[in-house]
């Protein structure tokens, strides 16, 4: 299995164009994550679906930031505008599910610079 | 207070010492407890879980945990200068809705295993 794809694996953008991050999960698991991470916050949690389904995505920081899972195999992040601010990595992550524990699988990552 | 604490460190130890890493969690109904390790630049890797009172040894690696005390740790046998890394502690929230699926981070431990 080629684990969870996330493309680009860079972006260099400039602060008001739009940026899509994209996500392939490991297929079979049926709950993907997004998370950015940064020196300053960690690793944090911006939106869960389970089944195609948004389950929550009180972690997105503002209405610039949307995410849609159209299909089993496929996930965006969309910034529009984009700010210096939201320079980070950005993970994508699925999970498998067991009887007793569900264990969560990340992409490589893409690391978005904003200008 | 965090959800998930863990000491920043850096933790420095000899090369074939054992290293210690430390977690220390708030929600007393938290079931599931994973450890990742997270090199520079790259992606957090799952090195292992557990969800019952006690020890779990996989190779090199200890987990214990102890729910009374609400407390997670990882032992490191025989470490290595490969194991240098970031790794991160993760609890995976109570209960049976898909929100139970999300994990909360802790901002890691920066080991460092000098040869």
């Amino acid at each position: 299995d080629a684990g969870v794809i996330q493309s680009p694996r860079h972006e260099v953008t400039e602060m008001g164009q739009e940026v899509t991050l994209r996500c392939k999960p490991i297929s079979g698991h049926n709950s993907l994550f997004w998370y950015r991470q940064t020196m300053m916050r960690g690793l944090e949690l911006l939106i869960y679906f389970n089944n195609n389904v948004p389950i929550d995505d009180s972690g997105m920081p503002e209405d610039r930031f949307s995410a849609k899972m159209p299909n089993a195999s496929f996930s965006t992040l969309k910034i529009q505008p984009s700010e210096p601010r939201d320079s980070a990595v950005y993970f994508c992550a699925s999970i498998n599910s067991t009887r007793w524990v569900d264990t969560q699988y990340f992409g490589p990552g893409t690391r978005l610079t904003v200008l | 207070q965090k959800e998930v604490e863990q000491n920043s460190g850096p933790l420095s130890v000899p090369e074939g010492a054992i290293a210690s890493l430390n977690c220390t969690y708030s929600d007393r109904g938290s079931q599931s407890f994973f450890w990742y390790r997270q090199y520079s630049g790259k992606s957090p890797e799952l090195i292992m879980f557990i969800y019952s009172n006690g020890d779990k040894e996989d190779g090199r690696f200890t987990a214990q945990l102890n729910k009374a005390s609400q407390y997670v740790s990882l032992l490191i046998r025989d470490s290595q200068p490969s194991d240098s890394a970031t790794y991160l502690c993760a609890v995976n929230r109570a209960g049976s809705s898909g929100s139970a699926r999300q994990l909360t981070f802790g901002s890691g431990t920066q080991l460092t295993v000098l040869p």
